[in-house]
Order: structure tokens, then C-alpha cells, then sequence
């Protein structure tokens, strides 16, 4: 079956430190995959999304290249803030008629000032 | 728009009550879901409603019973829940109940004392 594996954290950066966070996925098919992040105390919002192989999604700053060789999805940013710290889930979707997210554990991230 | 609202923010209630999460979306969404978030972990799915009709329940105790009135509105009524039933439900919605990006509410926080 599908899956999606987040390094491991949690991880701490100090402010306008380079993020990498890595994700790999298992899918059968030809997934969409996704970026969520977790605010403390709040839902999920999309980060950013890719729907086919060599697609990047992009937004606040944030940036992942859907890979296929690879079967990789990797978070970067550039110069991370203090208010980007959050909990951040790799998920990836198949389509069909029992289609539904698959997501990665999810892993923390702290930034400090 | 891409807003998913949810009530009650929080609720408290006994293991004999009886109470309801309410979901709304106007974004012409025809897919809605519940998950079910424990603390550091990611969502698990519930329950898929696809116009309006149940399409995915995935062995949830009968204790939990979705409704969808409208295409607008999710319910979620529960009935003699157990306290490790306590978590964050978290309700989304997606325009089809394909891989179409799901757009999640910011959760009601359940406590059962």
C-alpha cells in the first residue's frame, strides 16, 4: 500500500537558518503530494502541492520538487522565521474511489530567535 | 475562499452524553471528511461523504455517527464515547472525492472525562 516516510525530528534551527526536511513515498500509482503544516493549537493548511513528477510547489518561501526517480518530496526554505515553527506533514493522494490522504508522521519544527 | 469552519471550538462532555461537531464549507466542495488527531500524531481518517453520500467508513466504532444534511454540512454526532475517544477532530473538504487538495477546519478539541 501507499506510504510516506518524514525524517525523523524533532528539529531545531536557529532564525534565517536553510530548512531541509525530507520526505519518500511508496505509491502505486502516480500520487499527488503534499505540504500541510500544523500551527500549535490550530488545524491543517496546505503549504504547498505537486501533482505530477518534475512539478515544484512553492509558497511562503517554502519550496519541494516532486522527484520520481528519486520518489522524493523534499521541504526547503531558504532563511527560515521564528513563526515557522509548527509541525509540518508530508501526505501524498491517490486517486480512485476510495482515494484519501496518506501522511507522514509529521515532524516538529522549532525555530529560535 | 478556502474556508472550513468548525464548532464548537472545544467541548467537555461525559462518557453518557450526548453531543455534536458541526462542519460547514461554501466553497462548492462535494467531498467532506472526518479525522481524528492524537496529540503528535498525524490525522486518521474517518469518514469520506461524496455528494453527499457516506463512501468511506474506515471501521470507526459505531459510537461515532457522521451525517451530511447538505453539501455544505458535515455532522459528527457521538454518543457514549470513552476518554481515550479525547482528541483533536479535525474536519475537511476537497471538490471531488479524488486527489483534489483537501482543505482542513481548525478542529474542535474533544475532552471525555
Amino acid at each position: 500500500g501507499d506510504s510516506v516516510t518524514q525524517m525523523e525530528g524533532p528539529v531545531t534551527l536557529s532564525e534565517e537558518a536553510f530548512l531541509t526536511i525530507n520526505c519518500t513515498y511508496t505509491a502505486t500509482g502516480y500520487p499527488s503530494l503534499f505540504w500541510y503544516v500544523q500551527y500549535p493549537g490550530e488545524g491543517l493548511q496546505l503549504l504547498l502541492k505537486a501533482t505530477k513528477a518534475d512539478d515544484k510547489g512553492s509558497n511562503k518561501g517554502f519550496e519541494a520538487t516532486y522527484r520520481k526517480e528519486t520518489t522524493s518530496f523534499h521541504l526547503e526554505k531558504g532563511s527560515v522565521q521564528v513563526s515557522d515553527s509548527a509541525v509540518y506533514f508530508c501526505a501524498l493522494g491517490e486517486g480512485g474511489a476510495n482515494s484519501k490522504l496518506t501522511f507522514g508522521k509529521g515532524i516538529t519544527l522549532s525555530v529560535r530567535p | 475562499d478556502t474556508e472550513v469552519t468548525q464548532t464548537p471550538k472545544h467541548l467537555v462532555m461525559g462518557m453518557t452524553n450526548k453531543k455534536s461537531l458541526k462542519c460547514e464549507q461554501h466553497m462548492g466542495h462535494r467531498a467532506m471528511y472526518w479525522y481524528k488527531q492524537k496529540a503528535k500524531k498525524p490525522p486518521e481518517l474517518m469518514f469520506v461523504y461524496s455528494y453527499e453520500k457516506l463512501s468511506i467508513n474506515e471501521s470507526v466504532p459505531s459510537r461515532f455517527s457522521p451525517e451530511c444534511p447538505n453539501s455544505s454540512l458535515l455532522n459528527l454526532h457521538l454518543h457514549a464515547l470513552q476518554p481515550e475517544d479525547s482528541a483533536l477532530y479535525l474536519c475537511a473538504s476537497s471538490q471531488r472525492d479524488r486527489v483534489d487538495t483537501q482543505y482542513f477546519g481548525p478542529g474542535t478539541r474533544l475532552t471525555v472525562l
